[in-house]
């Protein structure tokens, strides 16, 4: 079974301009949740979906969205970018929502702010 | 608010030896779960080892184990026999029984030497 895939790897984007990260999870799973890894705050929570909607966001400023589609895929948009958004965005996959089952991760989609 | 703490940014051991690693959590709830991620140089994070707060038994995953220590909130990852591939960092995270978000502590940065 294929893991977690993130689209692009990487990425180079000026201040201002706006970002989509696309995440496709494993086949079968329906939950969805993204995070920013920066160094010394190690992961942060942005938000998790399931089934299409969102159940739960993070403390992070509006100008990060995100959605998911029918087929579980998901992507994450981010708007007016800043210097400090600068990070590597995870995304992690599990069956269903809750504690009870595994987040399995993305490799990560490498984001420099220039 | 739920914080994780990793107090050892870095630490190393020699091939073969033992090394602990330190993650302490902050929660006024009773019911949660505990984990410890491993995220290697290739950016991929694996799931090490679970505990379930109400069990009192510590976790053990073949040459990984914890501590858990409820009462003092302390949840720490022992590696026995240290090979190669555990260099990698490490990452504790904590989820409530019925939450909806993990909290990831900052990560500890683990190098095995040959």
């Amino acid at each position: 079974k294929a893991g977690v895939t993130q689209t692009p790897r990487y990425l180079i984007k000026t201040r201002g301009q706006q970002v989509t990260l696309s995440c496709s999870p494993i086949s079968g799973h329906r939950s969805v949740s993204w995070y920013q890894q920066t160094p010394g705050q190690g992961l942060q929570f942005l938000f998790e979906y399931f089934s299409e909607t969102q159940r739960n966001k993070g403390n992070f400023p509006g100008r990060f969205s995100g959605r998911q589609f029918s087929n579980s895929r998901s992507e994450m948009n981010v708007s007016t970018l800043e210097l400090g958004d600068s990070a590597l965005y995870l995304c992690a996959s599990s069956l269903g929502a809750g504690t009870a089952y595994e987040q399995y991760f993305g490799p990560g989609t490498r984001l420099t702010v220039t | 608010a739920q914080t994780v703490t990793q107090s050892q940014p870095e630490m190393s051991v020699q091939e073969a030896e033992t090394v602990t690693l330190s993650c302490t959590y902050d929660t006024s709830e009773n019911n949660y779960y505990l984990f410890w991620y491993k995220q290697p140089p290739s950016r991929q994070m694996i799931l090490v080892i679970r505990q379930e707060a109400y069990k009192q038994q510590n976790a053990t995953e073949n040459r990984f184990s914890v501590n858990f220590q409820k009462a003092a909130k302390s949840f720490s990852l022992k590696i026995s026999d240290s090979q190669l591939g555990d260099t990698a960092m490490y990452f504790c995270a904590f989820i409530h029984l019925t939450g909806n978000q993990f909290y990831f502590g900052t990560g500890t940065s683990l190098t095995v030497i040959p």
